[in-house]
């Protein structure tokens, strides 16, 4: 079935360093890769999104990158600060749906050390 | 522009009891989907309606969870009778096409 493996489930920066975060897809015709920053007490945000004709979108500090024969894709934050941290999740979408079910990963918990 | 709102924020219950959670989304949002978070496991899709109708229902575990759409504005997610296993963060999410989905801040539902 879908499947969406992400790693790592805990990352710990110093600030100012970069924080790399991977996902892997299993069904190969998922063609839509949003990523949600979860704060403590709030819903999962919207922070990029990337669409399988695409294999890279930046936006200012953060990155997402996508090898659509990997079925891979990565989320990528440079210059970290504190108010980064947070719980991270990628997901993906099915081509052929005609529905808003996305296929979530596990998580990543994202720690900024002043 | 008010986001996704859901309430209650928490709730807590025991087995057997019923307990429904409501859903506001952005207005002019016709897609209103329901996910559900079990402690430190991956966001799970159970629904989606466009409008008031059901366009997938695939996730929904079974047939204690019942979920509404009346006139294609807010939603309700019921369930009856609780279990143990239900217990979790419930979310609801909104969106104007298939793509870039808002969340609420969730329902934390405890069953003891």
């Amino acid at each position: 079935g879908e499947n969406v493996e992400q790693h790592p489930s805990t990352l710990s920066v110093q600030e100012g360093d970069s924080a790399v975060i991977k996902c892997t897809y299993s069904d190969s015709a998922s063609n839509y890769f949003p990523w949600y920053k979860q704060e403590l007490g709030k819903g999962p945000q919207l922070i990029i999104d990337i669409r399988s004709n695409v294999g890279e979108k930046k936006d200012q500090r953060i990155a997402v990158t996508l090898n659509k024969t990997a079925k891979h894709f990565s989320l990528h934050i440079t210059e970290t600060q504190p108010e980064d941290s947070a719980v991270y999740f990628c997901a993906a979408r099915l081509f052929s749906s005609n529905t808003g079910k996305l296929i979530f990963g596990q998580g990543t918990t994202l720690q900024v050390k002043p | 522009e008010a986001g996704v709102t859901q309430f209650p924020s928490h709730s807590v219950i025991e087995k057997g009891q019923t307990v429904t959670l409501r859903c506001d989304p952005i207005s002019g949002h016709d897609n209103l989907y329901w996910y559900r978070r079990v402690m430190g496991k991956e966001i799970k899709f159970l629904l989606h309606f466009v409008k008031e109708s059901k366009q997938d229902e695939s996730g929904m575990p079974n047939n204690r969870f019942l979920a509404e759409r009346t006139g294609g504005t807010y939603s309700t997610l019921k369930v009856q009778p609780a279990e143990l296993e239900d217990s979790g963060v419930y979310f609801c999410a909104s969106s104007f096409i298939n793509e870039k989905l808002f969340f609420g801040s969730g329902t934390q539902l405890s069953v003891l």
